[in-house]
């Protein structure tokens, strides 16, 4: 079956610090891969998609990048973290397969800037 | 401008109490979720739906694609299903909807 590992699942980290949050996909190829962000208070927001390796487009401009080395792995990144940054993570996943499209989602990371 | 609109924000219920909370949205879509998120906790899908109705347990969800508009019950609810509850739709990409609050009173 399909899976998202996201980890890690809470991250407090100082203003200035990097980050790298690392979302891997099992049981398919070649899927659409996303990064959203919920600031607090405020709905789910698409920060970055990939459709294929090396493929990103970035929705918002901020502090955060995002890279796919691998087919399977989407890696969010900051070089500096602001107290902005602040939020709970989300990466999803879609697969355009026999039976329509398939999605699912990582359990989230909850990032505390301090 | 949001894609999809979920009501009520927050709902309070007592335990035993049936409960339903509607999502409605603009775009066509190929596929809509419920999400359950506790708090401090991750993200955990419920259903996925393209068409008609899918039960799991005390959880029921339903999707009418010609009206654009979902629900997903829950019947006798119980302290544990106090969570916020995310409806989102695919289109090219997820759109989100700003999450239901629910509180299930002993």
């Amino acid at each position: 079956s399909q899976t998202i590992h996201q980890w890690p699942a809470t991250l407090v980290q100082p203003v200035g610090s990097p980050l790298s949050l690392e979302c891997t996909v099992e049981g398919t190829s070649n899927p659409n891969l996303y990064w959203y962000r919920q600031a607090a208070g405020r709905g789910l927001q698409l920060l970055f998609y990939s459709v294929g390796i090396g493929q990103i487009s970035s929705e918002v401009p901020q502090n955060l990048s995002a890279s796919r080395p691998q087919d399977r792995q989407f890696i969010l990144s900051s070089k500096k973290l602001l107290l902005s940054d602040s939020g709970f993570y989300l990466c999803a996943c879609s697969k355009q397969g026999p039976k329509g499209t398939e999605a699912f989602f990582g359990q989230g990371t909850r990032l505390t800037v301090v | 401008k949001n894609e999809v609109e979920q009501s009520p924000q927050n709902l309070t219920a007592q335990e035993g109490e049936f409960i339903t909370i509607n999502c409605s949205y603009s775009v066509g879509i190929s596929a809509l979720h419920w999400l359950q998120q506790h708090p401090g906790g991750g993200i955990v899908s419920l259903f996925m739906l393209s068409s008609g109705k899918k039960k799991h347990g005390r959880l029921i969800a339903t999707i009418n694609i010609q009206e654009k508009h979902s629900s997903l019950h829950i019947t006798a609810s119980h302290p544990r299903d106090s969570a916020v509850y995310i409806c989102a739709v695919f289109v090219n990409q997820f759109y989100f909807g700003t999450g239901t609050s629910l509180t299930v009173i002993p």
